[in-house]
C-alpha cells in the first residue's frame, strides 16, 4: 500500500525557517518524481515544488523561489522541503504527492507563520 | 503561468443526477489534465489523469473528456459519497496549476 507521511510543520515567526519531511512506503521511492502542494486555510490548491526521481531536476512556484529548497534522500525514502524566510502567506497545509499528476497524497502537515 | 478556470464554482444536485464540471485552460495543456476530489478535512484524491484515464479503484460513474484547453468531468449518477469539492490540475507546463474548485452540494 502506498503511504506518504508528512511531518515537520508547526508555528514559526515571520522570517523563520522550517524543514518539512515526507516519508514514503509501499513503492519504489527512488523511481518516482515527487511534488509538494499547499492549501491555505479555506482556499484552493497551490503547487509549490517538484523534484525528479534522481533529484537532478527541480522546479519551484514563483511565490517560493529563492526561499524554499526541495530535496530527497532515496536511501531513506524521504522527500524534504526546506523553507526559509517564511511569510504569513506561507501559512498552509503542506502535502507531498507522487508524480506530476499527484496520484497519491499524504495527509499533510500544517505550517503556521505568525508572530 | 497557465490559468485554469472551473465552472461552476458551486453546483447543487441530487442523488442520481448527471453532473458535469468544466475546466478551461488559458493555453493548451494537451492531454495533461487531472481531476482531484477533496472532502472536508481530508487530503485530495486523484480521480482522473491524462484527461480521461480513471485512477485506481475510482468508480466508473466518473469520466473525463476534452483536450487542449477545454475539459469536462462527468459523474453519470451522483452518489451520496460524491458530495465534495473537485479540482482540475494541468501538469503540462511548470508550474502545474489548479482550478479554483467546484463544490458539489446537496440540493
Amino acid at each position: 500500500e502506498v503511504q506518504l507521511v508528512e511531518s515537520g510543520g508547526g508555528l514559526v515567526q515571520p522570517g523563520g525557517s522550517l524543514r518539512l519531511s515526507c516519508v514514503a512506503s509501499g513503492f519504489s521511492f527512488s523511481s518516482v518524481e515527487m511534488t509538494w502542494v499547499r492549501q491555505a486555510p479555506g482556499k484552493g490548491l497551490e503547487y509549490v515544488s517538484y523534484i525528479s526521481s534522481s533529484g537532478n531536476a527541480f522546479y519551484y512556484a514563483d511565490s517560493v523561489k529563492g526561499r524554499f529548497t526541495i530535496s530527497r534522500d532515496n536511501a531513506k525514502n524521504s522527500l524534504y522541503l526546506q523553507m526559509n524566510s517564511l511569510r504569513a502567506e506561507d501559512t498552509a497545509l503542506y502535502y507531498c504527492a507522487r508524480y506530476k499528476s499527484l496520484d497519491y497524497w499524504g495527509q499533510g502537515t500544517l505550517v503556521t507563520v505568525s508572530s | 503561468d497557465i490559468q485554469m478556470t472551473q465552472s461552476p464554482s458551486t453546483l447543487s444536485a441530487s442523488v442520481g443526477d448527471r453532473v458535469t464540471i468544466t475546466c478551461r485552460a488559458s493555453e493548451s495543456v494537451s492531454m495533461w489534465l487531472a481531476w482531484h476530489q477533496q472532502k472536508p478535512g481530508k487530503a485530495p484524491k486523484r480521480l482522473i489523469y491524462g484527461t480521461a484515464i480513471l485512477g485506481t479503484n475510482v468508480p466508473s460513474r466518473f469520466s473525463g473528456s476534452g483536450s487542449g484547453t477545454e475539459f469536462t468531468l462527468t459523474i453519470s449518477s451522483l452518489q451520496p459519497d460524491d458530495f465534495a469539492t473537485y479540482f482540475c490540475q494541468q501538469y503540462n507546463t511548470d508550474p502545474w496549476t489548479f482550478g479554483q474548485g467546484t463544490k458539489v452540494e446537496m440540493k
